[in-house]
């Protein structure tokens, strides 16, 4: 079935650091992928919807100069987390539309910001 | 805009016996309606999903739900439940106008006692 991996699946580094998450859809491609954010036990807030070859539409309240979105391929989308504060760690879920409009998602990114 | 309920926070059933977790909506145009399962620190799987047709729609698992727009209501079930049937399970919904991410429910733990 349809895959998308996401990596890496847990980071932990130092306050100030930035951090880059990846996202490839493994077995279809993907024209749209979506980046959400979970906190523990909580629902999937959606940060900002990524467009392949254009720029990424975010969430109100998600600081765009803040989490980078970059969906350069149709098969890989990255967000990278800028200057991470403690305040950024989270569980980071990516996912990604195949052609049947279902949504697939990665296994997630557990960020831990010292 | 866009919504979806899950009125249960927590479900608990005895292995063997039927299941049910709750999930309403609102939408302005179709619904486009899923259901996801999670386990600890992973991503989410796909269960299974409503675009048209049947209202009685199978999935992964053993799992099923039923399309009632009369009610707005897209309840997941299983006829008889495994003790690894416990996790959490969102439901999500996408207007088929709107074109946008799936929006979550807040999630349902499920918990099956042997």
């Amino acid at each position: 079935g349809a895959v998308v991996s996401q990596h890496p699946s847990r980071v932990i580094c130092k306050s100030g650091t930035s951090v880059k998450i990846e996202c490839r859809s493994l077995d279809f491609q993907a024209t749209t992928m979506f980046w959400y954010r979970q906190f523990p036990k909580q629902s999937l807030m959606l940060m900002a919807t990524s467009n392949e070859g254009s720029k990424a539409t975010y969430e109100q309240g998600v600081e765009k100069d803040k989490f980078l979105i970059n969906h350069a391929s149709l098969t890989l989308s990255t967000l990278t987390v800028t200057s991470a504060h403690p305040e950024d760690s989270s569980f980071y879920i990516c996912s990604a539309r195949a052609p049947d409009r279902t949504q697939h998602f990665g296994d997630g990114t557990r960020l831990s910001i010292l | 805009a866009q919504s979806v309920a899950q009125p249960e926070d927590q479900v608990n059933v005895a292995e063997g016996n039927p299941l049910t977790v709750k999930c309403t909506y609102s939408v302005s145009g179709n619904p486009y309606l899923f259901w996801y399962v999670q386990y600890p620190n992973r991503g989410l799987q796909f269960l299974l999903k409503y675009i048209t047709g049947d209202n009685l729609v199978k999935g992964s698992y053993g799992f099923e739900a039923e399309f009632n727009k009369s009610q707005t209501s897209f309840h997941l079930k299983k006829p008889s439940a495994l003790v690894s049937d416990s996790a959490l399970y969102f439901c999500a919904v996408r207007d088929d106008q709107a074109g946008t991410a799936l929006i979550f429910g807040k999630g349902t733990t499920l918990s099956v006692s042997s």
